[in-house]
């Protein structure tokens, strides 16, 4: 079936350090792509998003690369901080009724000092 | 800033007993969802809303499990005999209809079921 994937479930940064977080998916009608940021207890936060007809976007210390030759997406975190750690999402809207988001399994960044 | 609400944050609730899990989405959405996520494991689909009837559903969403928009800002989740494995955060989210908008999610109910 359809699914979106994580490539590496845990990822053990420098502070300091720039960050990649990769997501790969399957479904070639996704359309829109989201990267969530999920800390511990709380609720999925919006970081940034992106069309496909987009190859690249960038937000505040965030940019979203995606590839849709080989169905890859990517976060990239730039001089990660010790509050980026967290587990992060990418999310898939394939134009389903209802605009269902499918989401990945997650990569957990740990920052360390 | 607009945000979605869920109450409680907390429910423990025996095994075979009926929950009522509350959300608020943002005021000017019009899709409203709700996600399940088993400790440790990923975000699930499991209903989405507009219009005030079920738009798509997963297979998680089985005959025990229900939604309901009681009012104008009111948005349920009702499991009606909770099982086990019932046990996880279950997050609302709302969208507004803008085409390709992200959705923002509630805190979180985290369910126990005992």
């Amino acid at each position: 079936g359809e699914s979106v994937g994580l490539h590496l479930p845990t990822l053990s940064v420098q502070e300091g350090d720039n960050s990649i977080i990769n997501c790969a998916y399957s479904n070639s009608a996704s359309d829109y792509f989201i990267w969530y940021k999920q800390e511990s207890g709380k609720g999925p936060q919006f970081i940034i998003d992106i069309r496909s007809n987009m190859d690249k976007r960038q937000g505040q210390r965030v940019t979203v690369l995606l590839n849709k030759t080989v169905k890859h997406l990517s976060l990239q975190i730039a001089a990660t901080q010790p509050g980026d750690s967290a587990v992060y999402f990418c999310a898939e809207n394939g134009g389903d009724a209802g605009n269902m988001l499918t989401f990945g399994g997650g990569t957990r960044l740990m920052v360390k000092p | 800033e607009p945000e979605v609400t869920q109450t409680p944050s907390h429910q423990v609730t025996q095994m075979g007993q009926e929950v009522i899990l509350r959300c608020v989405p943002i005021s000017n959405h019009l899709y409203f969802y709700w996600y399940r996520q088993i400790l440790g494991q990923k975000v699930e689909f499991l209903v989405s809303f507009y219009n005030n009837e079920i738009s798509e559903k997963s297979e998680i969403f089985d005959d025990q499990f229900s939604v309901e928009r009681p009012d104008g800002s009111n948005f349920t989740l009702k499991i009606r005999s909770t099982k086990l494995e019932d046990s996880a955060m279950y997050f609302c989210a709302s969208r507004s209809d803008r085409v390709d908008t992200e959705a923002f999610f509630g805190q979180g109910t985290r369910l126990t079921v005992v």
